[in-house]
């Protein structure tokens, strides 16, 4: 399976600030995700990054609060901006491949809006 | 909208003891079910499931799935405190690759 890194693992930001989430795959992948588990919640999916083009956004998901960023095969960024303390929250990216339906997760950055 | 319904949603066993998980779903074409272990942030992958019938093992681990009656199980044997974890059910529909996820079981193993 490809080597996941997220950056940063975690972080403690004040609201109405934004922060951008990293993260890197050691290999070209097809597919890459990004997901919110919120305290005590499973996780739920924000958005599947497309290389080269826009992102494509779960109901209840906006670019405006979370921009996502893919320029190439191995690399996405998610932003999550003028941040509240509902923001607070497990972030992960995941890859997978159009050849197989597994997903693999990152580590996950924890965030904490104060 | 696809449906992921995982019991019990906690349960606590002392070690060694052998635990039964549930997870029924109902997902528009049906391509695969998923199990996770999440311990801290990240879930890590256990099985992935296709076909009915065909059980998937590993070590203590085992699942299998029911495509009639649409629902998995995933058993684990002679549990040590090490199988503490959240286990996350989730399955992929249509024809896109997004996986949705249920709420999870929270597995407590005493010593």
């Amino acid at each position: 399976s490809a080597v996941i890194s997220q950056k940063p693992s975690r972080d403690i930001c004040q609201r109405g600030t934004s922060l951008t989430i990293q993260c890197q795959v050691d290999s070209q992948v097809t597919m890459m995700f990004w997901y919110r588990q919120q305290p005590g919640q499973s996780l739920t999916l924000i958005a599947t990054a497309n290389q080269g083009s826009e992102a494509t956004y779960e109901s209840g998901f906006v670019i405006d609060k979370f921009p996502i960023s893919r320029p190439n095969l191995t690399f996405s960024t998610l932003t999550v901006s003028n941040m509240s303390p509902e923001d607070s929250s497990i972030y992960l990216c995941s890859v997978g491949g159009t050849s197989t339906d597994t997903q693999y997760f990152g580590p996950g950055t924890r965030l904490t809006v104060l | 909208e696809d449906k992921v319904v995982q019991s019990p949603l906690s349960l606590v066993v002392h070690e060694g003891d052998t635990v039964t998980l549930n997870c029924s779903y109902e997902v528009t074409n049906f391509r695969s079910l998923l199990w996770y272990k999440q311990e801290k942030k990240a879930p890590t992958f256990l099985f992935m499931l296709t076909s009915s019938g065909i059980e998937k093992k590993s070590g203590r681990l085992s699942s299998i799935l029911d495509k009639k009656e649409l629902f998995s199980i995933l058993n684990i044997t002679a549990t040590q405190t090490g199988d503490s974890a959240i286990y996350l059910c989730a399955v992929l529909g249509s024809n896109d690759y997004k996986l949705s996820f249920g709420a999870g079981t929270t597995v407590t193993v005493r010593a």
